[in-house]
């Protein structure tokens, strides 16, 4: 089974903080992904990654960054973080097309 | 610009009780449409994917169907622990996913 697993369950920030959420997946999967979903809105792509030290930017990428430094990893970070980047944020992996999600990390940015 | 749009938004059920959860979409050329289930507090689980009109796959009490426009995800006889989040998401160019708000499903005993 796939299997992607996520730093943090639940996280508690202020406002102006540098973040790290962190991301690996065990399958070698190729492609990564970063997600945040909000009630009402659906996930949205942040970022995303074909390969190691490749990124490509999503949707919805202001105020956030990425890094992929080796295949199993995918990093998010936020830079300052603001009280509108609240939410859920979602890691995902996949080999072709279906992608495999991770169990998720709420962050709430006071 | 692709669209994804799930209804209806919340669908209550009484157990026993059989209904359809639809997903429309406008996109510039399919590749593949995917149904997952979310529990609260949780990530999506993968159920199904289809690629092509006349499609349908089954899983339990769960079967999904496509069409040119749409995909319905069919719920028979549904049970308390069919209770989730069902999201719709499709694929065109790349590896990208584009995902509806979903629809959110309670089954009563």
């Amino acid at each position: 089974d796939v299997k992607v697993t996520q730093s943090s369950r639940y996280l508690v920030k202020r406002t102006g903080e540098k973040v790290f959420l962190e991301c690996v997946q065990d399958m070698d999967h190729e492609n990564m992904f970063w997600y945040r979903q909000d009630p009402g809105l659906g996930l949205r792509l942040i970022y995303f990654s074909y390969d190691v030290k490749m990124k490509e930017k999503g949707d919805i990428p202001e105020g956030y960054s990425v890094s992929r430094e080796k295949k199993e990893r995918f990093s998010l970070i936020l830079e300052s973080a603001s009280t509108n980047q609240t939410s859920m944020y979602l890691c995902a992996s996949s080999l072709l097309w279906e992608q495999f999600f991770g169990p998720g990390t709420r962050l709430t940015v006071l | 610009e692709d669209q994804v749009t799930q209804s209806p938004e919340a669908l209550r059920l009484q157990e026993g009780e059989s209904s359809s959860l639809n997903c429309s979409y406008t996109v510039s050329g399919l590749r593949g449409l995917f149904w997952y289930r979310q529990d609260p507090g949780k990530g999506p689980e993968f159920l199904f994917t289809l690629y092509s009109a006349g499609e349908e796959k089954e899983k339990e009490r769960l079967k999904a169907t496509l069409t040119k426009k749409e995909s319905f995800l069919h719920i028979t006889a549904p049970k308390p622990e069919d209770s989730a989040t069902y999201l719709c998401a499709v694929q065109t160019g790349g590896n990208k996913l584009v995902f509806g708000a979903g629809t959110i499903l309670r089954v009563k005993s």
